[in-house]
């Protein structure tokens, strides 16, 4: 595809259940982000791999939050036990290294906490 | 600790008038500065940006005024339009040294009326 493709578009889970986001960059981009945007708080990074290097975790909120990324390209956002909190939109973004901090945004996961 | 510090919340301007919307950085090590524009259920896409080595970039309607002393930037949107109406992100990176990892500021929703 042309931009980054993330899956589902609309998550709504009961509390305590698993979820997986699931994010597709863009061909050849070698560094993946995952932020999450809650109302009125702006974009709040959670983790970013880059190539084969060992992935900056650093804005993961708890251990209930993981992420993957596979082959170098799709990447996987676990959140374990979710909590009413989690609810938010997670977007995923890609880049090419070295390309000076332009992110490619995909539309988002929104995710819903009952 | 929030290191973008961004304002207005919101802003309201009349069609053909100036939206200022200002920024401030806490960590001396950043050293790329960019703004994103982002439309209701959308991602946030790459507006404009500025390295610290000048004091401001102009491109069409948009220009980013950097003030390295003081730690501030704002982008300035000229003769101001309704398809500008969307919310805007200031953030800052550390390219050197630390990849493309953006902190965001916490949006300005903006609105053009007729």
């Amino acid at each position: 595809g042309a931009g980054v493709s993330q899956s589902p578009s609309n998550k709504v889970t009961e509390k305590g259940k698993d979820v997986e986001l699931r994010c597709d960059p863009i061909s050849g981009h070698t560094a993946l982000y995952w932020y999450r945007q809650s109302l009125g708080q702006g974009l709040e990074f959670l983790i970013y791999f880059q190539g084969n290097s060992a992935p900056d975790k650093s804005g993961l909120p708890s251990d209930r939050f993981s992420a993957e990324r596979t082959g170098g390209s799709v990447s996987t956002l676990t959140i374990q036990r979710t909590q009413q909190e989690d609810s938010a939109v997670y977007l995923c973004a890609s880049s090419l290294m070295g390309a000076a901090g332009e992110l490619f945004f995909g539309e988002g996961s929104r995710l819903t906490v009952l | 600790q929030q290191q973008v510090k961004q304002s207005p919340q919101s802003l309201i301007v009349q069609k053909g008038g100036i939206s200022i919307i200002n920024c401030a950085y806490e960590n001396t090590a950043f050293d790329y500065f960019p703004w994103y524009q982002q439309f209701p259920g959308k991602g946030p896409a790459l507006l404009i940006a500025i390295r610290p080595d000048v004091s401001e970039k102009k491109e069409g309607r948009f220009t980013i005024s950097f003030n390295k002393s003081a730690k501030q930037f704002s982008l300035h949107i000229m003769d101001s339009q309704p398809g500008d109406s969307a919310t805007y992100f200031c953030a800052a990176s550390r390219i050197t040294g630390g990849g493309n990892k953006l902190t965001f500021g916490t949006g300005t929703q903006l609105k053009v009326e007729l």
